[in-house]
């Protein structure tokens, strides 16, 4: 079993929907973080939260530590926002700095 | 800020043939990392560098696979002899090294090995 899980792992929805994606861990952490690929097929850094709730833009990222679950909202999604959107995890054992990756979750938002 | 810069962007080799990737990290970021991305297993460390000396290997697959930091603003990551299993998209990414410092990513290199 994958330490971090990620679902669904393809999402297709229609402009204006509100996405959510989900991310489960069983190892303990000191942060999580979520990561933006677009076809081209650069990586970006969108959060990294240890508790709570963080808001960029139309981007929202909740996370549970005691149920080892995260979550990633994107309101009034749009075409732009097609991409492959990925999980990671900091683990408290072996080295914060070594992410522990999900397999991604594609998201296509349809005009 | 130039970000993280890798090259090539593309390789395409014959199985058998060295291959060198490289990577130049942002200026002033203490941490290096290579990564490996497939379709199967998604990414992977390779290995990462912290003030240039290599902290953990472990995920470096086989002796066919090493890198080198000789400075802060350059890193090696080579495959000799590459074989077809290698073609996947090499990332290289940095971070200040502190804490839940953030990532930050190259733009990758796809290697094709035939």
């Amino acid at each position: 079993k994958n330490e971090v899980e990620q679902s669904p792992q393809n999402l297709t929805a229609q402009e204006g929907e509100f996405i959510t994606i989900n991310c489960s861990y069983s190892v303990g952490i000191s942060a999580l973080h979520w990561l933006q690929q677009h076809p081209g097929g650069g990586i970006v850094s969108l959060f990294m939260l240890s508790s709570g709730k963080k808001k960029h833009g139309r981007l929202i990222a909740t996370i549970n530590i005691q149920e080892k679950h995260s979550s990633l909202h994107i309101t009034a999604s749009h075409p732009r926002d097609s991409a492959v959107y990925i999980c990671a995890v900091s683990p408290t054992q072996g080295g914060s700095e070594k992410l522990v990756f999900g397999k991604g979750t594609k998201l296509t938002v349809n005009p | 800020d130039a970000g993280v810069i890798q090259s090539p962007r593309h390789e395409v080799t014959e199985m058998g043939q060295e291959v060198t990737l490289r990577c130049k990290p942002i200026s002033g970021h203490n941490s290096l990392f290579w990564y490996r991305q497939t379709m199967m297993r998604g990414l992977e460390l390779l290995i990462y560098f912290n003030n240039n000396v290599p902290i953990d290997d472990s995920g470096m697959p086989e002796d066919r696979f090493s890198a080198k930091m000789p400075n802060a603003s350059f890193s090696t990551l080579k495959i000799q002899p590459s074989e077809p299993r290698d073609s996947a998209v090499y990332f290289c990414a940095s971070s200040l090294g502190t804490v839940n410092s953030p990532l930050h990513f190259g733009n990758g290199t796809r290697l094709t090995v035939t």
